[in-house]
């Protein structure tokens, strides 16, 4: 089966720097990917890892260890409009694609 | 860009009548998905297809749902006799066909918002 788990909640502030967090635990894996979603939207695909390592998109890097089944997305120079749920998803691979999202974590960003 | 679009954008019906959402997925895309997401919850894993079949379903995706490929533009979900509980967000999304054992990036398009009464 599959188990992800994200924070539920975080906030920070306008101009600084967050991470956030994602521990999977799936029978399959071949790569996992960050979602962002603001509310009433659909998913907008952020970055994807398939080896351990950092990958770097702007103000968005995620870091992936297969090893420890961790993950992180790190945002910087935050901006207001970066508040949004974050979602994990880890795919499988098991001839399919599909995406096994984590319940998201909830992004504030405070002037 | 292109992108995946989906009609309607909010359906409104009774319970026990039978719905279906249509999307349009990115012209050059070869697999596509359904996806749902409850008011508050996680995004779910409906089911997937590809080559005019469907390669994988979730438990949720049972006899009431099914999936068609009418034309060479459209992908559409049908809901036979639709329950309470059907009440979501149903995110239609597309990929590329990938290198085995490389994943591609989902697009998903803007999702329908289904009210079962």
């Amino acid at each position: 089966g599959q188990n992800i788990d994200q924070p539920t909640e975080m906030t920070a502030t306008e101009g600084a720097i967050v991470q956030i967090n994602c521990t999977y635990q799936t029978s399959g894996f071949n790569g996992l990917f960050w979602y962002q979603q603001h509310a009433g939207e659909a998913p907008t695909f952020l970055s994807y890892n398939v080896l351990d390592g950092l990958e770097e998109k702007g103000r968005f890097s995620s870091f992936l260890s297969r090893s420890k089944g961790y993950s992180y997305l790190l945002l910087k120079e935050l901006q207001m409009k970066d508040s949004a749920s974050y979602l994990c998803a880890a795919i499988s691979n098991f001839g399919n694609e599909k995406l096994t999202f984590g319940t998201g974590t909830r992004l504030t960003i405070i002037p | 860009e292109p992108e995946v679009t989906q009609t309607p954008s909010h359906q409104v019906t009774q319970m026990g009548q039978e719905v279906i959402l249509r999307c349009v997925p990115i012209s050059n895309h070869l697999y596509f998905y359904w996806y749902r997401q409850i008011l508050g919850q996680k995004v779910e894993f409906l089911v997937s297809f590809y080559n005019n079949e469907i390669s994988e379903k979730s438990e949720i995706f049972d006899d009431q749902f099914s999936v068609e490929r009418p034309d060479g533009s459209n992908f559409t979900l049908k809901i036979r006799s639709t329950k309470l509980e059907d009440s979501a967000m149903y995110f239609c999304a597309s990929s590329e066909a990938g290198l085995a054992g490389s994943p591609y990036e989902q697009y998903f398009g803007p999702g329908t918002r289904l009210t079962v009464t």
